[in-house]
């Protein structure tokens, strides 16, 4: 059973579309992170967030984490072919955030 | 150039046979690990170091040793591999609290 469960698995869209990727847990977590990885690549960090309720916005994504710290989305404005890739969500179990535990990732496919 | 580097980045070998996966990172941080993704199981952290000779355990540490005499230097061994390690390896780099956090190309093993 995975700690943190990420929704959807899949998602192929239209340019131009919005999307909203969600992370959800059980477990209380003292920061958040998004990455995103391509074929033959290593996870790139996207965001960190820190605070409940905490919103940040990297261009045309905006993530938030939820007010009791468990779960977090990610939303894609007017999506292009160029955020095609696996989105994943991370939570760190610790305050140092050395122990990190991954969300089986969102494969986001947009076409033009 | 800020980056992590894995070697080798490909790997076959039989069961039993020892093997050190190297990694090094050339950004001065503290904190380094390692991690494996699987289909359907997403990436899960085997083992962190929060800095030079401090090393812990991650989610699946069998099988598996590290160590970290230097802190630029955090390798992976697998004394006896087994069939069931074959996967897509990553290391990481980091800063406290992981507000940033680099990953490696990522290692491909194939233990027969």
């Amino acid at each position: 059973t995975q700690l943190l469960e990420q929704s959807p698995q899949f998602l192929s869209i239209q340019e131009g579309e919005n999307l909203t990727v969600y992370c959800n847990s059980s477990s209380v977590f003292s920061s958040l992170q998004w990455y995103r990885q391509e074929p033959g690549e290593g996870p790139v960090l996207l965001v960190t967030v820190v605070t409940g309720g905490e919103v940040k916005k990297l261009k045309r994504l905006t993530f938030q984490f939820g007010d009791a710290r468990k779960d977090s989305s990610l939303h894609i404005t007017a999506a292009q072919p160029g955020d095609t890739g696996l989105y994943l969500c991370a939570g760190a179990l610790s305050a140092s955030g050395s122990r990190l535990t991954f969300g089986e990732g969102t494969q986001l496919t947009v076409n033009p | 150039e800020a980056q992590v580097t894995q070697n080798p980045r490909y790997l076959i070998t039989v069961t039993g046979k020892k093997l050190t996966v190297t990694c090094s990172q050339n950004m001065n941080h503290e904190y380094m690990s390692w991690y494996r993704q699987d289909p359907g199981l997403g990436l899960r952290q085997i083992y962190y170091s929060m800095n030079v000779e401090v090393t812990d355990k991650g989610d699946v540490p069998e099988g598996y040793k590290v160590s970290r005499k230097e802190k630029r230097n955090f390798p992976l061994i697998l004394e006896s591999p087994s069939p069931n390690q074959t996967s897509l390896y990553f290391c990481a780099s980091g800063v406290f609290r992981l507000e940033t956090q680099y990953f490696g190309p990522g290692t491909r093993l194939l233990v027969l």
